[in-house]
């Protein structure tokens, strides 16, 4: 029962260096989604993919690049890091139709910080 | 646009104490809402859910009831115990397109022995 799979689960970057976040689902879930959370702010939309093939972006997605790389596979990527990206980022997905009644599920997350 | 408030924290209570986290919303149409729960260290679960006005969802003691003539959708519990510690978040999501979530800013619980 992997569910949703992140890696790395801890980072640290230098300023301007890059990365990639991946994240991987393995229920057949159509809509994957990035959010970043940092204290007292809750949970914010970075990039989200309602189905294979198509991005689109969240509330908060400058500096963020993603890739649906497939229907199992979506992508975070920082190409200069910055240290207003240090956060904990969350992968999630979602099963599209009515029976899905919108649940979202959550990968482990990856603390990010960048120095 | 769509937003959730919910109740400043952190909150600590004894063991066997009652619980309520305020959560109310704002929204157009008429949005699904949930209870998030994150423990140290993890993601987020879903703790329970409600998609129309008056529903009420349940689970683990917890309980939340869809109240639209009020924006809200309160957590409560009659009996916290200390496995009860965590983050919970409120959350809310559209009918339409790729129904993204909208969080509320988090109510971290702590529950004393």
């Amino acid at each position: 029962n992997a569910g949703v799979t992140q890696t790395p689960k801890f980072q640290v970057l230098k300023t301007g260096q890059s990365m990639t976040l991946q994240c991987a689902q393995d229920m057949n879930h159509n809509s994957m989604y990035w959010y970043r959370q940092d204290p007292g702010m809750g949970l914010r939309l970075i990039y989200y993919s309602a189905s294979e093939g198509t991005t689109d972006k969240g509330e908060v997605p400058n500096g963020y690049n993603v890739s649906r790389l497939n229907k199992r596979e979506f992508s975070l990527r920082l190409e200069s890091a910055a240290p207003s990206q240090t956060s904990v980022y969350f992968c999630a997905s979602r099963l599209q139709g009515s029976l899905a009644k919108n649940i979202q599920y959550f990968g482990a997350g990856t603390r990010l910080s960048v120095l | 646009g769509n937003s959730v408030t919910q109740m400043e924290g952190p909150v600590t209570l004894s063991e066997e104490a009652f619980l309520t986290i305020n959560c109310t919303y704002t929204a157009t149409g008429y949005p699904s809402l949930f209870w998030y729960v994150q423990y140290p260290g993890e993601g987020l679960q879903l703790l329970l859910k409600a998609t129309k006005a008056d529903d009420k969802g349940s689970n683990k003691g917890f309980e939340a009831t869809y109240r639209k003539e009020t924006t809200s959708f309160h957590l409560e519990k009659g009996s916290v115990q200390v496995s009860d510690s965590a983050v919970y978040f409120c959350a809310l999501s559209g009918v339409q397109g790729a129904q993204k979530l909208v969080f509320g800013q988090g109510t971290r619980l702590t529950i004393n022995p």
